[in-house]
């Protein structure tokens, strides 16, 4: 399975939202994930099950779709934001994940 | 508290190997299902393989036949061989925990990652 973020960067002003999204080469159903990188760290998890908030992850991260469109939304950015945000199917063996979207401070 | 730290990680000449560890605290690691992840320098994840808590072992074809993932239970701790490297091994090497003691899940905690570096 091929997954595809788009954009591939997005400008955005603090306070605004960031609607990010994936799109998957066939259906991956609700087993989607999605992780925020900062520049010199490790992946965290965000959203699994599509739309399922990880333990301690702010209420302005929220997830949606099913089947192969899935989008992530960040409502009223905040400056520990800007990232890159990764999608990741494990529905099919091997998990695969999207290239990644660069949140940046516009 | 959750926590993996890797370390192994270096210089090494195309065709050497390298052993990365990741040791694990505030869970059972032969409980669990593991998986490694790298990541280029300036690009995306990519999944390198897993184990069961069984102790199956799974490999990304791109890897298969070179790497080899094992565990300690008594020390908690997982180990990366990857042999014949290549250039294109060139990546940060996590370890990361599989959700809910399940193979089909997302990742919910992650090292740190050391750095693998393939060159002459």
């Amino acid at each position: 399975i091929v997954m595809t973020q788009s954009p591939a960067s997005l400008s955005v002003s603090p306070g605004e939202r960031a609607t990010l999204s994936c799109r998957a080469s066939q259906s991956v159903s609700s087993n989607l994930a999605w992780y925020q990188q900062k520049r010199g760290q490790a992946p965290r998890l965000l959203i699994y099950g599509a739309s399922t908030r990880a333990t301690g992850i702010a209420a302005r991260f929220s997830g949606s779709g099913s089947g192969t469109e899935f989008t992530l939304i960040i409502s009223s950015l905040q400056s520990e934001d800007f990232a890159v945000y990764y999608c990741h199917q494990y529905d099919n063996w091997p998990p695969a994940f999207g290239q990644g979207t660069k949140v940046e401070i516009k | 508290e959750v926590q993996l730290v890797e370390s192994g990680g270096g210089l090494v000449r195309p065709g050497g190997s390298l052993t990365l560890s990741c040791a694990a605290s505030g869970f059972t690691v032969s409980s669990n299902y593991m998986s490694w992840v790298r990541q280029a320098p300036g690009k995306g994840l990519e999944w390198v393989s897993l184990i069961y808590s069984g102790g199956n072992t799974y490999y990304a074809d791109s890897v298969k036949g070179r790497f080899t993932f094992s565990r300690d239970n008594s020390k908690n701790t997982l180990f990366l061989q990857m042999n014949s490297l290549r250039a294109e091994d060139t990546a940060m090497y996590y370890c990361a925990r599989h959700m809910a003691h399940m193979v089909s899940t997302a990742f919910d905690s992650w090292g740190q990652g050391t750095l693998v570096t393939v060159s002459s």
